[in-house]
């Protein structure tokens, strides 16, 4: 069973402060991808990478940054966190491979920043 | 003009009802389509690949029209368990496995 791991359920933050959230997968999985999901907007995609050390922007990647010094792991950092970075973050992965891979997700973690 | 588009509902139809669910796509070089579903507080989750043919899996079938750039999904005999959100999702071409949400459609059903 593919496994998407992300490490908080819940976290709580103040304005102003740098927020880690990281994510593992225990499938050897080229693709990993950050998005968001508010309400009315849907999953928007914040940043992937499909390979160790690389990373492309998605489609909003302002006020985030992604690291991928390892196969398995996938952080998103919120260098100086505000308000409207408050949201559901859903973590991602899937094989490299053209057509009909599917993309499993972590459980999410929902930041509220103050 | 959102790339893919979606009622977002939400439906609310009785048990053993047949619900339809539609989702146009704009961007015409789109390569895969898909429907994933996401229950109350819940990660999204592959619900079934849409075939050109068109593809049924139980109660459920996905239609795909290139020409006309639309996807649906059809749910017969509905289930209390059946309410969710259901995501219509569009893979662009080349192969970074990048996929396209819609905002998802809510299905609600009652007893």
């Amino acid at each position: 069973d593919v496994k998407v791991t992300q490490s908080s359920r819940y976290l709580v933050k103040r304005t102003g402060e740098k927020v880690f959230l990281e994510c593992v997968q225990d499938m050897d999985h080229e693709n990993m991808f950050w998005y968001r999901q508010d309400p009315g907007l849907g999953l928007r995609l914040i940043y992937f990478s499909y390979d160790v050390k690389m990373k492309e922007k998605g489609d909003i990647p302002e006020g985030y940054s992604v690291s991928r010094e390892k196969k398995e792991r996938f952080s998103l950092i919120l260098e100086s966190a505000s308000t409207n970075q408050t949201s559901m973050y859903l973590c991602a992965s899937s094989r490299l491979a053209g057509g009909l891979e599917t993309q499993y997700f972590g459980p999410g973690t929902r930041l509220l920043v103050l | 003009r959102k790339e893919v588009e979606q009622d977002p509902g939400p439906f609310n139809v009785p048990e053993g009802a047949t619900v339809a669910f539609n989702c146009t796509y704009s961007n015409s070089a789109s390569q895969s389509f898909f429907w994933y579903r996401q229950d109350c507080r819940k990660e999204p989750k592959l619900l079934m690949s849409v075939y050109s043919s068109g593809n049924e899996d139980g109660r459920f079938t996905a239609q795909l029209n290139r020409a006309s750039q639309y996807i649906s999904l059809l749910i017969r005999d509905s289930k209390l368990s059946d309410s969710a959100t259901y995501l219509c999702v569009v893979k662009r071409t080349g192969n970074t496995g990048k996929l396209i949400f819609g905002q998802g459609t809510t299905l609600q059903v009652k007893p």
